[in-house]
């Protein structure tokens, strides 16, 4: 596709359920990138990865957050155990440069629900 | 680490009026700064981005801001908005050592009326 492709779009999980959501870069991006936002916050950097590399996950709140990204291209962010303080908005960004950050371009997000 | 505070959470405006939209940063080193936009049901989208050069950069759909380094600020301006410009804009900040990750701030609520 000509974006980043973010799905599901909505998910409602159970307390202590896991969960996985995944992201489509635009085709060729080497760099991708997992934000959450919480209500009426900016979003909040989780991680990165260059092409199937993960730089950098310091952002991720705890060891029961995951992400992959095994063949450089989609990625999957997974929760387990869900919290109720795990709901936000999870954002998915890709970019074709390597570590510059220049643009990146976001999906509309997966918007989870921990109930 | 940086941290980048909007001064302004909600702004009303009416159409083709002028709109200003605050955003002050610290950092102790240098900084790329940048202003998204999200439109209702849709991903971030990069309006404008300051990375070095001439202070006052002009971004898409009419939208300019002004790097200013002795006050610490980049503030996002139009001179004539218009109801399609009702959306929420984020101002965001990165460090040339971590360049890949971005320090947002808390967004603020543009509501145009006609």
């Amino acid at each position: 596709g000509a974006g980043v492709s973010q799905s599901p779009r909505y998910k409602v999980a159970k307390r202590g359920q896991d969960v996985a959501l995944r992201c489509d870069p635009i085709s060729g991006h080497v760099s991708l990138f997992w934000y959450q936002q919480a209500l009426g916050q900016g979003p909040e950097f989780l991680t990165y990865f260059q092409n199937e590399a993960q730089l950098d996950k310091s952002g991720l709140p705890s060891d029961r957050f995951f992400a992959e990204r095994p063949e450089g291209s989609v990625s999957t962010l997974k929760i387990q155990r869900t919290q109720q303080e795990d709901s936000a908005v999870y954002l998915c960004a890709s970019s074709s440069m390597g570590r510059t950050n220049t643009e990146a371009f976001f999906g509309q997000g997966t918007r989870l629900t921990v109930v | 680490a940086q941290s980048v505070t909007q001064l302004d959470s909600q702004v009303p405006v009416f159409e083709e009026a002028p709109v200003e939209l605050r955003c002050n940063y610290s950092s102790s080193v240098s900084v790329y700064l940048f202003w998204y936009v999200q439109y209702p049901n849709q991903g971030l989208q990069l309006l404008l981005k300051y990375l070095s050069g001439s202070t006052l950069v002009k971004g898409i759909n009419g939208f300019e801001a002004e790097f200013n380094k002795s006050q610490t600020s980049f503030h996002l301006r139009k001179p004539s908005v218009h109801i399609s410009d009702t959306a929420e804009y984020f101002c965001a900040v990165s460090e040339p050592g971590d360049d890949y990750k971005l320090s947002f701030g808390a967004g603020t609520t543009v509501t145009v009326r006609a």
